[in-house]
């Protein structure tokens, strides 16, 4: 099946550091990434959606300035939290929307665990 | 206003029990996906099946069943004989097809604890 991966799985960073997450689809391409942020207990909240090669639509709320995402290619999506806080802890959960076969669904990532001190 | 529902916030139940996890939908969409997904306390989100909003048809899967009534906009979701294994964060998720890519809305989430 369509495989997903994140890098790092986990980090902890100071305060003020800017931390990147990757995002890959590992056997298919994917046209549109999702990324959504978890906080403890609760379900997924919808960040961004990314589309190769343009820019990122954020959701309401979602300041775009802080959480910058680049869709370069169309295996890779990456978010980048710049001038980290502790409100920011949280996991961050991709996906990939796929094409042709692979058009009717998303396939999540496992997840990067963000620990801001 | 929630597109999907899930009411139960937390349930227990003994091993071996039956257990149902409750979903209600709303989309205005003729075409649509119902997922869910189980999330263990590692976070990862496993899949579990997919529905679609053509395919009526209930199915089971070992242990797992599930109850898809368009008439009540629900896609219900049963363990039989439960197990400790089964304790999880279980997520009901409905996709719309959106010009740019499926979107998903995630339930609430329901909390599965099996006590042995």
């Amino acid at each position: 099946g369509a495989v997903v991966s994140q890098h790092p799985s986990w980090v902890i960073c100071k305060s003020g550091t800017s931390v990147k997450i990757e995002c890959r689809s590992l056997d298919f391409q994917a046209t549109t990434m999702f990324w959504y942020r978890q906080f403890p207990k609760q379900s997924l909240m919808l960040m961004a959606t990314s589309n190769e090669g343009s820019k990122a639509t954020y959701e309401q709320g979602v300041e775009k300035d802080k959480f910058l995402i680049n869709h370069a290619s169309l295996t890779l999506s990456t978010l980048t939290v710049t001038s980290a806080h502790p409100e920011d802890s949280s996991f961050y959960i991709c996906s990939a929307h796929g094409s042709g076969g692979l058009s009717d669904t998303q396939y999540f990532g496992p997840g990067t665990r963000l620990t801001v001190l | 206003a929630q597109k999907v529902t899930q009411a139960q916030t937390e349930i227990s139940v003994v091993e071996k029990e039956d257990v149902t996890l409750d979903c209600v939908y709303e989309t205005r969409d003729t075409t649509y996906y119902l997922f869910w997904y189980k999330q263990p306390p590692s976070g990862e989100l496993v899949f579990l099946i997919r529905r679609n909003s053509f395919d009526e048809q209930n199915e089971i899967s070992g242990r797992y069943s599930w109850n898809f009534q368009k008439s009540t906009s629900s896609f219900n979701f049963t363990i039989t004989a439960s197990q400790v294994v089964d304790s999880a964060v279980y997520f009901c998720a409905l996709s719309e097809r959106e010009s740019t890519g499926n979107q998903f809305y995630f339930g609430t989430g329901t909390s599965l604890t099996v006590i042995p």
